[in-house]
């Protein structure tokens, strides 16, 4: 069956980095987009970034822009997230999620999410 | 403050029938891109329950449909029970964002 587990989350002081990384099984990543989406606590949901199949392009949220990076490894079916030079408003629980071409590219599979809490 | 806008909660009594609207604008739900609507039990992973504006993925009640029209769209429960209370959220594609985004969300209560 299909999983996504997101790991990598934690407590950051602001301006450092922190990398999360989504560990994908039962299916072949290399076939789907993949998005990071996020969740600030007690908040709606909000689109980060996403990478196509085979990474050859990117989208990003404009308050992310330069300081997040998305990437893929196709062949260790892992997605990433790269965050640096993070602020107190990074906080949040980071889903990745999976693009499903029959739901025209909506999400049909989510992880679980991983917390991530960025204070001094 | 999102560029699409729910209203922050709805309510509705077992069986009754309840609608959720999402606005727009042009370049976003206006510009024809799919419309996505995603449910979110209490402390539980979103999940899809209208994709492509109308359509329901296999598994979700037909008493869940999408509308859509100019700028807006609509999520209608009918029948509802209480295993919908939840958080709804619409989302799409904005093309002078370059990027996806989601409105506010919903907050439906099953009275």
């Amino acid at each position: 069956q299909v999983q996504l587990v997101e790991s990598g989350g934690g407590v950051v002081q602001p301006g450092r980095s922190l990398r999360l990384s989504c560990a994908a099984s039962g299916f072949t990543l290399s076939d789907y987009g993949m998005h990071w989406v996020r969740q600030a606590p007690g908040k709606g949901l909000e689109w980060v970034a996403f990478i196509a199949y085979d990474g050859s392009y990117t989208h990003y949220l404009d308050s992310v822009k330069g300081r997040f990076t998305i990437s893929r490894d196709n062949s260790k079916s892992t997605l990433h997230l790269q965050m640096n030079s993070l602020r107190v408003e990074d906080t949040a629980v980071y889903y990745c999620a999976k693009e499903s071409p029959e739901y025209s590219y909506g999400y049909d599979y989510w992880g679980q999410g991983t917390l991530v809490t960025v204070s001094s | 403050q999102s560029v699409l806008t729910q209203p922050p909660s709805v309510s509705g009594a077992p069986g009754q029938r309840v609608t959720i609207s999402c606005t727009g604008s042009s370049s976003n739900i206006g510009a024809n891109y799919d419309v996505y609507w995603y449910q979110q039990p209490p402390g539980t992973t979103p999940k899809i329950v209208i994709y492509a504006n109308i359509n329901r993925p296999s598994g979700v009640p037909d008493r869940f449909s999408g509308s859509k029209s100019g700028t807006s769209a609509s999520l209608a429960i009918t029948g509802l029970q209480a295993e919908d209370e939840a958080d709804y959220y619409c989302q799409t594609y904005d093309s002078s964002l370059s990027g996806w985004v989601f409105g506010g969300g919903t907050k439906l209560t099953v009275l």
